[in-house]
């Protein structure tokens, strides 16, 4: 079993629509986590970056995480074609810090 | 330029032969970092550097791949000996310390035929 699950989708929504992509992970010690959004070809961008459970907005973007469940979810809300890529969690222990454990990655469709 | 660079971009290869992949960090930045992604098994850690300390390369996956960094700047990833399972997308990332969020360049997309 991998220490970071994720549901590789594809997700296709029309465009406006609130995306909600989420990841379980099993090892209770990690402390950080992440969300990268990855385009065709290119290395993923970092969009969030938490520490805490609770939630933490960026614009169109709420990352949440419950560490008492072990899952994270970032919502996307008014969805775009342009947000339409991979979206993939990340996450570290604290005693391991620089050692991303990502998930396999979610495809988003969002649709005009 | 302001970003993670990787190079070359693309690079296609023979089974057998050593193969060299670049990355030059974001300026300032102290911790770099390797990972492969491949469609199997996703982004994997392979190796990381910070300053001068002895580099983590416990995600190395065998002893045909090494990597240095020379000047606590400019990296190299080295492939010896080339085998179809190193086809993949082997990525760079750089950070300002190794607690830090890790900023991505976009890969080289190495084909072993």
């Amino acid at each position: 079993q991998k220490e970071v699950e994720q549901d590789p989708g594809p997700l296709s929504v029309p465009e406006g629509a609130i995306v909600s992509l989420n990841c379980t992970y099993s090892n209770s010690a990690f402390q950080y986590f992440m969300w990268y959004r990855q385009y065709s070809r290119k290395g993923p961008e970092l969009l969030m970056y938490t520490y805490s459970s609770g939630n933490k907005e960026d614009g169109r973007f709420t990352a949440q995480v419950d560490k008492s469940s072990k899952y994270i979810s970032l919502f996307i809300r008014d969805s775009q074609p342009s947000d339409s890529a991979t979206y993939l969690c990340a996450m570290t222990s604290m005693d391991s810090s620089y050692k991303l454990i990502f998930g396999s990655g979610t495809r988003l469709l969002v649709r005009p | 330029g302001a970003g993670v660079s990787q190079s070359p971009s693309n690079k296609v290869t023979e089974k057998g032969k050593d193969v060299e992949l670049r990355c030059d960090p974001i300026s300032g930045h102290t911790a770099l970092y390797w990972y492969r992604q491949s469609l199997g098994q996703g982004l994997e850690f392979l190796i990381y550097f910070q300053g001068n300390s002895a580099p983590d390369k416990s995600g190395l996956p065998s002893d045909r791949f090494s990597a240095e960094r020379t000047g606590g700047s400019v990296s190299t990833l080295t492939i010896q000996r080339t085998q179809q399972e190193d086809s993949a997308v082997y990525l760079c990332a750089s950070s300002s310390n190794g607690d830090q969020p890790q900023h991505f360049g976009d890969g080289t997309r190495l084909s072993i035929l």
